[in-house]
């Protein structure tokens, strides 16, 4: 069974004070670990898409890193509109096209 | 493209009502999903669709059904409501020619069960 743990539930930061966002996940063979924000009220707005160890992904001020087991979203020089959930998600060898989605981290960027 | 739409945005049923959610994607997506997302359990699978005419459950697939008639639909139903299905109901679809791997979802339907 696939789990996806992430970490902290909730982190506050100043408005420039860069921060990681931590995603650990058990998989049967890795076919994708996914990243995104969802806003309050709204849908999940995908971001990046890792498939293997070693890759790296960057958008603006935010950067997603993979190893074998755990996934960070490094956030720089955070600004108020970065506030929002991140959520991690991870697609098993054994659960087809399914998603095993973590609780999120809930950030908040003070101005 | 509109992407993914969900129909209603609100509704508040009694125990025992049924009611359908709509799902509408214009992104010729051969996969589609229905997910319900409550305070403190993450996103859950409740059923899925790997093409039109075929559905397949989720992880907490009990008191809801689907049909995907038509590629571009997937419906929700829920034949007698209860309120532990009051919840935050999302759809999403994924997979197109160009085989990109992710899923895009819809804005969330609220649905509340006095």
């Amino acid at each position: 069974e696939d789990q996806v743990t992430q970490s902290p539930e909730a982190l506050r930061l100043q408005e420039g004070e860069s921060s990681s966002l931590n995603c650990s996940y058990t998989v049967s063979g890795l076919r994708g670990l996914f990243w995104y924000r969802q806003d309050p009220g709204k849908g999940p707005e995908f971001l990046f898409t890792l498939y293997s160890a070693g890759e790296e992904k960057e958008k603006e001020r935010l950067k997603a890193t993979l190893t074998k087991k755990e996934s960070f979203l490094h956030i720089t020089a955070p600004k108020p509109e970065d506030s929002a959930t991140y959520l991690c998600a991870v697609q098993g060898g054994t659960s087809g096209s399914r998603l095993t989605f973590g609780e999120g981290t809930q950030l908040t960027v003070n101005p | 493209n509109a992407g993914v739409t969900q129909t209603p945005k609100f509704r508040v049923l009694k125990t025992g009502q049924s009611m359908t959610l709509l799902c509408a994607q214009d992104m010729n997506h051969e996969y589609m999903y229905w997910y319900r997302q409550d305070p403190g359990m993450g996103l859950r699978l409740i059923h899925y669709s790997v093409g039109e005419g075929t559905t397949a459950k989720g992880e907490v697939p009990d008191g809801y059904n689907v049909s995907r008639l038509k590629k571009q639909n997937f419906l929700l139903g829920l034949e007698s409501a209860a309120p532990s299905q009051t919840s935050v109901y999302f759809c999403a679809s994924k997979g197109d020619s160009r085989g990109y791997n992710e899923q895009f979802f819809g804005p969330g339907t609220r649905l509340t069960v006095l």
